[in-house]
Order: C-alpha cells, then structure tokens, then sequence
C-alpha cells in the first residue's frame, strides 16, 4: 500500500518568516495530494490540494508543489502570521483512500 | 463545502462498557466512510474502512470485534467501542469523502474524545 513521510515533525518559525514542510509517497499510481491544517481538538481542515498533472498551485500565501519524478510535494508558507500555528498533515490518494503523513507542528511565534 | 456531522464530540465511559460513536454526510451520500484514530500530537491513523451494505474492511492490528462498524445508509456509519479500556482512550474521528473533479476530497467529522475511567 501507500506510505508518505512527512518532514519535519515540528517547525518555529518567525512571524513573517516562510515555512516549508515536505513530503514524499511511494505509490507512483497516487494522482492526488491534498494537505490539510488541523487545529489543536479540531477537525483537519483543507487548506490546498494538486493534482498528478500539475506541478504547482498557489493560493494567496499558500503553495504547493509536485514532483512526480521523485515522488515529493510540498507545503509552502510565506509570511507566517501566529494563526498558521497549527498540525499541518499531506496526504496521497489514489481513488477515495487516503493515506496521511504523520503531521508536522507548525509553531509560528509573534 | 460538504458537511459530516460526529457525535457525540465528547465522551466519559466507565470500563467494561461500550460506547457507539455516529458520523453523518449531512448533505451527500457516502457509501465509504472512513475511521481515524488520533493520539495526542501524533498523525491519524487509519483503523477501518466503512462500506455502505457490507461488511467493513480492517486495518492490520485493529480488532474488529473490538471496533464493531455498521455502515446501514448512505449517510450514516457508527463506530461502537466495546468493552471500553483505558488504552482505548483516544480520539476518534469519522471522515467520508466526495467525489469532485478528477478527485476525492475528505470531509471529516469534529472527532469524538474518547474518555475510559
């Protein structure tokens, strides 16, 4: 089945700073790579999604990028404000299952 | 975007007891419906597929006559932990998701946390 890692486990940003998380997946048949925001007792959250035939998306202070090649995508931030603080997972999806990264703690201190 | 609607968000049971936990597709059928498990500060792990009219598919490692699923309509599957344990406490979230454009997108449910005294 699927495996994604997910890097890093916990990142501390600046406010105003970027932050990059990373991914990687191992099923070269998964064609969709949502990420999703989860705030501490809520619900993840989708923030941005890419698809397998594009290579990068952006939305506002948001992108991701896709390399199919070697099986990574990642989460950019810029501009961080203390509201991104939160656990940001990517997921891999091939049909309607997906499998999710084990998540990254995105501290962005004031 | 899609609404699913979990309950109950919170719950205390005492130990040996059961406890059934609801996730509805309040505004689209789900024929698929899937159940996390999520310790503190760590990722969610997927415990067992939810298929409307059959039987439900198990991750390996989780007990299925532990964590019994019935998936009756297609906007409704329960989770029902039994003989409820201290290691069971956790929380437990529902997600089902939606056909798109070219994708799937994951609408999840509040969570339920999972208290066993």
């Amino acid at each position: 089945g699927e495996n994604v890692e997910q890097h890093p486990s916990t990142l501390s940003v600046q406010e105003g700073d970027s932050a990059v998380i990373k991914c990687t997946y191992s099923d070269s048949a998964s064609n969709y790579f949502p990420w999703y925001k989860q705030e501490l007792g809520k619900r993840p959250q989708l923030i941005i999604d890419i698809r397998s035939n594009v290579g990068e998306k952006k939305d506002q202070r948001i992108a991701v990028t896709l390399n199919k090649t070697a099986k990574h995508f990642s989460l950019h931030i810029t501009e961080t404000q203390p509201e991104d603080s939160a656990v940001y997972f990517c997921a891999a999806s091939r049909g309607s299952t997906l499998t999710f990264g084990k998540g990254t703690m995105l501290l962005v201190s004031p | 975007g899609a609404v699913v609607s979990q309950h109950p968000s919170w719950v205390i049971c005492k130990s040996g007891t059961s406890v059934k936990i609801e996730c509805r597709s309040l505004d689209f059928q789900a024929t698929t419906m899937f159940w996390y498990r999520q310790f503190p500060k760590q990722s969610l792990m997927l415990m067992a597929t939810s298929n409307e009219g059959s039987k439900a598919t198990y991750e390996q490692g989780v007990e299925k006559d532990k964590f019994l699923i019935n998936h009756a309509s297609l906007t409704l599957s329960t989770l029902t932990v039994t003989s409820a344990h201290p290691e069971d406490s956790s929380f437990y979230i529902c997600s089902a998701p939606q056909q798109g454009l070219g994708n799937t997108e994951a609408f999840f449910g509040q969570g339920t946390r999972l208290t066993v005294v």
